[in-house]
């Protein structure tokens, strides 16, 4: 299995200040189209996860502009701008290159300091 | 918009065999790939099963491999995951989303206990 690495696994932040979660892979995560199938989620508390960012750094609708995904091959990050109370919740990310299975990260918790 | 509604989770013994439902609407159903996710109480996400959407092409992650069986109905806009052998391992949240490399939307999720 491709294990999914994130750190830190609790980020303390305080409001608008920016966070950083880490997301490494133990293989390359370019699949053979070319696309590299890294995605980013958020799940809040009593919630199911809902994604943010696919393909990297490609931000789904509703999404601000305040999240940003970047990196390739192996080692990705999700950067939150200006952190909001309602960003709060554990963020994983996931892979979606090599089958089987498709794993995810242990997640991220981020709460406001 | 896009809903996916799952149903049929509860309380099985050990050995025991549930049969999870999911509806969905507000996207045309037979044009996607659908997938079983769960997660553990307290734990992270663990991919279950995913199937195509003609139904000619499924998989199944190795933990649950022989025991789940995923199945869709087009003409109902609906997804399904028989299990069988249950384990105590198995009891989770079971969410079905949408997609298979990048699920976009994902339902609100059944509980599933198994315990004796």
């Amino acid at each position: 299995d491709v294990v999914m690495t994130q750190s830190p696994l609790y980020l303390p932040v305080t409001l608008g200040q920016t966070a950083s979660i880490s997301c490494r892979s133990s293989q390359s995560l370019v699949y053979s189209d070319g696309n590299t199938y890294l995605n980013w989620f958020r799940q809040r508390p009593g919630q199911s996860p809902r994604r943010l960012i696919y393909k990297i750094s490609n931000r789904d609708s509703g999404v601000p502009d305040r999240f940003s995904g970047s990196g390739s091959g192996t080692d990705f990050t999700l950067k939150i701008s200006r952190v909001e109370a309602e960003d709060v919740g554990v963020y994983y990310c996931m892979q979606g290159t090599h089958w089987p299975p498709y794993t995810f990260g242990q997640g991220t918790k981020l709460e406001i300091k | 918009q896009v809903q996916l509604v799952e149903s049929g989770g509860g309380l099985v013994k050990p050995g025991g065999s549930l049969r999870l439902s999911c509806a969905a609407s507000g996207f045309t159903f037979s044009d996607f790939y659908m997938s079983w996710i769960r997660q553990a109480p307290g734990k992270g996400l663990e991919w279950v099963s995913f199937i195509s959407s003609s139904s000619s092409y499924r998989n199944d992650a190795d933990s649950v491999k022989g025991r789940f069986t995923i199945s869709r109905d087009n003409a109902k806009n609906s997804l399904y995951l028989q299990m069988n052998s249950l384990r105590a391992e198995d009891t989770a949240v079971y969410y079905c989303a949408r997609g298979t490399r990048e699920p976009d939307y994902w339902g609100q999720g059944t509980l599933v206990t198994v315990s004796s």
